[in-house]
């Protein structure tokens, strides 16, 4: 079966411009998690999503970032305004459920550069 | 908040040979996960191996076993019979139970083993 597939594989953009970066779970897995890979700040989390719950938005930086996820299935990252700092791979993954026995599957990851 | 320490930014081994590769963490938690991902240079995030903490045996997958020493908050991953295809970068990487089990992340070390 598919597993984790995002889009685009990468992104140049201008500092101040808009992005969206897409995620689509392997099907069935109702837990989808975000990550940012930068070379200052490592591998860090970002939101979660579980089912049809309120996500978890504790690891997002700044209020110019935010995420959906239409019909607990694709999602979506937005990115307004960008800045440099916001250089980075974005990484998404999916579980099963969300519990801790299951593993999160990643995708390839997004890497966003911003000029 | 959970904390993941890994000490060595980077390792060399020679094909063949055995490497270990040391993971401290600190948690007030008692139900949680511990985990090793490779990321070879194509970006994925792979599930190596994983260790719930309740349980006392060490995990063990093939060339792959670790050494958890759960009081002293340590994880540590042996590759047994190295091999050229284990070059990555391995993040050691903590999940808690009741957090939604969103991974925090070492910093990583690069392996590189040589032929």
């Amino acid at each position: 079966g598919a597993g984790v597939s995002q889009s685009p594989s990468n992104k140049v953009t201008e500092k101040g411009k808009d992005v969206e970066l897409r995620c689509d779970p392997i099907s069935g897995h109702t837990a989808l998690y975000w990550y940012r890979q930068s070379l200052g700040q490592g591998l860090e989390f970002l939101i979660y999503f579980q089912g049809n719950s309120a996500p978890d938005k504790s690891g997002l930086p700044s209020d110019r970032f935010s995420a959906e996820r239409t019909g607990g299935s694709v999602s979506t990252l937005t990115i307004q305004r960008t800045q440099q700092e916001d250089s980075a791979v974005y990484l998404c993954a999916s579980s099963l459920s969300g519990q801790g026995t299951d593993t999160q599957y990643f995708g390839p990851g997004t890497r966003l550069t911003v000029l | 908040a959970q904390t993941v320490t890994q000490s060595q930014p980077e390792m060399s081994v020679q094909e063949a040979e055995t490497v270990t590769l040391s993971c401290t963490y600190d948690t007030s938690e008692n139900n949680y996960y511990l985990f090793w991902y490779k990321q070879p240079p194509s970006r994925q995030m792979i599930l190596v191996i994983r260790q719930e903490a309740y349980k006392q045996q060490n995990a063990t997958e093939n060339r792959f076993s670790v050494n958890f020493q759960k009081a002293a908050k340590s994880f540590s991953l042996k590759i047994s019979d190295s091999q050229l295809g284990d070059t990555a970068m391995y993040f050691c990487a903590f999940a808690a139970e009741n957090a939604g089990n969103m991974l925090t992340f070492g910093g990583g070390t690069r392996l590189m083993v040589k032929p």
